[in-house]
């Protein structure tokens, strides 16, 4: 069965620094789609980025961009230039064969 | 361009009463339709999803149920409420497929007293 992990339950970063969102999956798929969601304290959720697992090119929105290693299953989410917006809950999840599986959430902390 | 609403935004329900949460989707047709629910500090938990009207998926046995009237309309219901039932409910649609992800409503925080 699929999984997704996010290993960091907290991370903190400095208003206008680099931060890097950690996940990993496990599947024996080889078509698949991965997502970064955010929820920030409204508590809606916000799709943030979206990889689809047959390009090699790294998906990028505005300061957002991912490092994905499709033979490591690794998707990571890199946020440039940190502001005090993007605190929230990040969730890391897989698309395959009509299952959407979901990582645990990172709590993403800017400390201004 | 499509919009999903959800209501109510906040709900304080006794045990034992019952319930009735709705979304409604607009500017699509045949969207998948999902109820999640989230316990504070957790991750998602997929409750039941539907992939047409009339047509369900239940995914945790449980004190709910839900049911599709129309389309793009998507109730949660329940006959008596538990107090583990208390949580922030998501709905959310997706085109088929689910390729594009979900779009999610702004959310119901359920407190069960």
């Amino acid at each position: 069965a699929q999984t997704v992990t996010q290993s960091q339950p907290e991370m903190s970063v400095q208003e206008a620094e680099t931060v890097t969102l950690s996940c990993t999956y496990d599947t024996s798929e080889s078509d698949y789609y991965l997502f970064w969601y955010k929820q920030p304290p409204s508590r809606q959720m916000i799709l943030v980025i979206r990889q689809e697992a047959y390009k090699q090119q790294n998906a990028t929105e505005n300061r957002f961009s991912v490092n994905f290693q499709k033979a490591a299953k690794s998707f990571s989410l890199k946020i440039s230039d940190s502001q005090l917006g993007d605190a929230a809950m990040y969730f890391c999840a897989y698309y395959s064969n009509y299952q959407l599986i979901w990582g645990a959430g990172t709590k993403l902390i800017i400390k201004p | 361009s499509q919009t999903i609403h959800q209501w109510p935004a906040t709900l304080v329900q006794p045990v034992g009463s019952p319930l009735s949460l709705e979304c409604t989707v607009e500017g699509t047709s045949n969207p998948n339709l999902y109820w999640y629910r989230q316990a504070a500090g957790r991750g998602l938990q997929l409750l039941f999803y539907s992939v047409g009207i009339g047509q369900i998926s239940s995914e945790v046995p449980q004190n709910l149920s839900a049911s599709r009237p129309q389309d793009r309309q998507f109730i949660l219901s329940s006959k008596k409420l538990l107090l583990s039932d208390s949580g922030f409910y998501l709905c959310a649609w997706s085109r088929r497929g689910l390729t594009y992800g979900y779009t999610f409503g702004s959310g119901t925080r359920l407190t069960v007293v």
